[in-house]
């Protein structure tokens, strides 16, 4: 088990463009989520995902953020025509329904985007 | 809405001092709370947690943090840092009817570590 891994590391993006990032949370672990980490800040929650279903969305997902986790295992999370205000730590996190109260959540490395 | 507050944004400490970084977080029924810590471009790691029972908890690299439930606090103390101690810490909370458990995060303390 190697822990959540997140790809890319590092994205540089021209305003306007389409960007996708990659999950992969620990194996078998049916929570996944996703946080926007600013300069400065901690990292805010985006979407969970429990399985495949996307079961909460936070209002900082606006409609050009998409988030998807086909059969339960890796999640996308596409962002579409970005804009500077974009640019940040996107962190993916993995919980399993085996430990105690489901809260602990396993961090990847997060990918680290910045819109010119 | 549920938050978390970190009073202090930088925390210089020499080495081998002791340390306390301090954590409140907005009340609740049934709060979970979380100390993580962040190496540079790097995710985040769990250093300790709360759920219940003892106030006292003890986490790794020589952390504990007390709860707090009258003052609503969670501060994180080491008795005696190191040089690798010197990283970004913050607190988390999750309560018990936020569904997802999704965690709401302070701002974070940077800890440096002066040699």
């Amino acid at each position: 088990d190697t822990g959540v891994s997140q790809d890319p590391r590092h994205k540089i993006t021209k305003r306007g463009q389409n960007v996708t990032f990659r999950c992969d949370p620990i194996s078998e672990h049916n929570r996944l989520y996703w946080y926007r980490q600013t300069l400065g800040q901690g990292p805010e929650f985006l979407t969970y995902f429990q399985n495949e279903a996307q079961l909460e969305k936070s209002r900082l997902l606006s409609d050009r953020f998409s988030a998807e986790r086909p059969k339960g295992s890796f999640s996308t999370l596409e962002i579409q025509r970005t804009e500077q205000g974009d640019s940040a730590m996107y962190l993916c996190a993995s919980s399993s329904r085996e430990t105690a109260l489901n809260t602990e959540a396993f961090f990847g490395q997060g990918t680290r985007l910045t819109v010119v | 809405a549920q938050s978390v507050t970190q009073l202090d944004s930088q925390v210089p400490v020499f080495e081998e001092a002791p340390v306390e970084l301090r954590c409140n977080y907005s009340s609740s029924v049934s709060v979970y709370l979380f100390w993580y810590v962040q190496y540079p471009n790097q995710g985040l790691q769990l250093l300790l947690k709360y759920l219940s029972g003892s106030t006292l908890v003890k986490g790794i690299n020589g952390f504990e943090a007390e709860f707090n439930k009258s003052q609503t606090s969670f501060h994180l103390r080491k008795p005696s840092v190191h040089i690798s101690d010197t990283a970004e810490y913050f607190c988390a909370a999750t309560y018990s009817g936020a569904g997802s458990y999704q965690l709401t995060f302070g701002k974070g303390t940077k800890l440096s570590v002066i040699p």
